[in-house]
């Protein structure tokens, strides 16, 4: 079973589009991320959410728009497209807030924008 | 501002020998560490961790070593096997944060 899944593992589009990424973790966790990886590898936190509630906005454009329907999902809207968007979208989760709980990762999403 | 460093984009270590990867911090009030592995088309998974409390951590094959007056961290790998060859990732945060920051990550190949 995978601990947390995103969807789609592959996404390309045309500059203005708007397009979403779904993650889902079955670990039971109160807590989700969504990282973003650039070209330059640099692995940095875009959002967290608790128990639904958003603790973590980092200076993300607000063309990004997370969407928490329940704790098991943390879905990602990006608004018209960018060329600098184009990169690799991990969500992952932890347990709770705490930084020693370990944080689990999905495989990613790479997001090509034309 | 990248304050978390890992200068070493990649490594090559035969297979049987020691494997080190290092990490430079520049902010003094980072107080828990990590260390990530990540293989091609997966995501991060956690390795090891150590907090500023302790100057070394050891899990099996592996050890982290924390140098606070250096801003130092390494992980050690011994012995190393060909199916730790990945990428991995040092990260750091400041209590309260919530929040890790990473390295960019060192590709380690271990050679059979």
């Amino acid at each position: 079973d995978t601990a947390v899944s995103q969807t789609p593992k592959y996404l390309v589009t045309q500059m203005g589009n708007d397009k979403s990424i779904k993650c889902e973790q079955n670990l039971g966790h109160d807590t989700m991320y969504w990282y973003k990886q650039d070209s330059k590898k640099f692995l940095k936190i875009m959002f967290s959410y608790n128990n639904k509630e958003l603790i973590i906005n980092e200076t993300v454009p607000n063309r990004f728009s997370p969407k928490s329907p329940d704790k098991a999902h943390l879905n990602l809207h990006i608004n018209s497209l960018e060329l600098g968007d184009s990169a690799v979208y991990f969500c992952a989760s932890s347990q709770d807030l705490r930084r020693t709980d370990t944080q689990y990762f999905g495989p990613g999403t790479r997001l090509t924008v034309l | 501002d990248q304050q978390v460093k890992q200068n070493s984009p990649s490594l090559s270590v035969q297979e049987g020998r020691i494997s080190i990867l290092n990490c430079d911090y520049t902010n003094s009030m980072f107080d828990y560490f990590l260390w990530y592995k990540k293989y091609p088309a997966e995501g991060p998974t956690f390795l090891i961790s150590i907090s500023s409390i302790k100057d070394k951590n050891e899990d099996g094959r592996f050890t982290v070593f924390l140098n606070k007056s250096a801003k130092h961290l390494s992980l050690h790998i011994v012995p190393s096997q060909p199916g730790d060859s990945a990428v991995y990732f040092c990260a750091a945060s400041v209590s309260g944060t919530y929040k890790y920051i990473f390295g960019t990550g060192t590709r380690l190949k271990v050679l059979a």
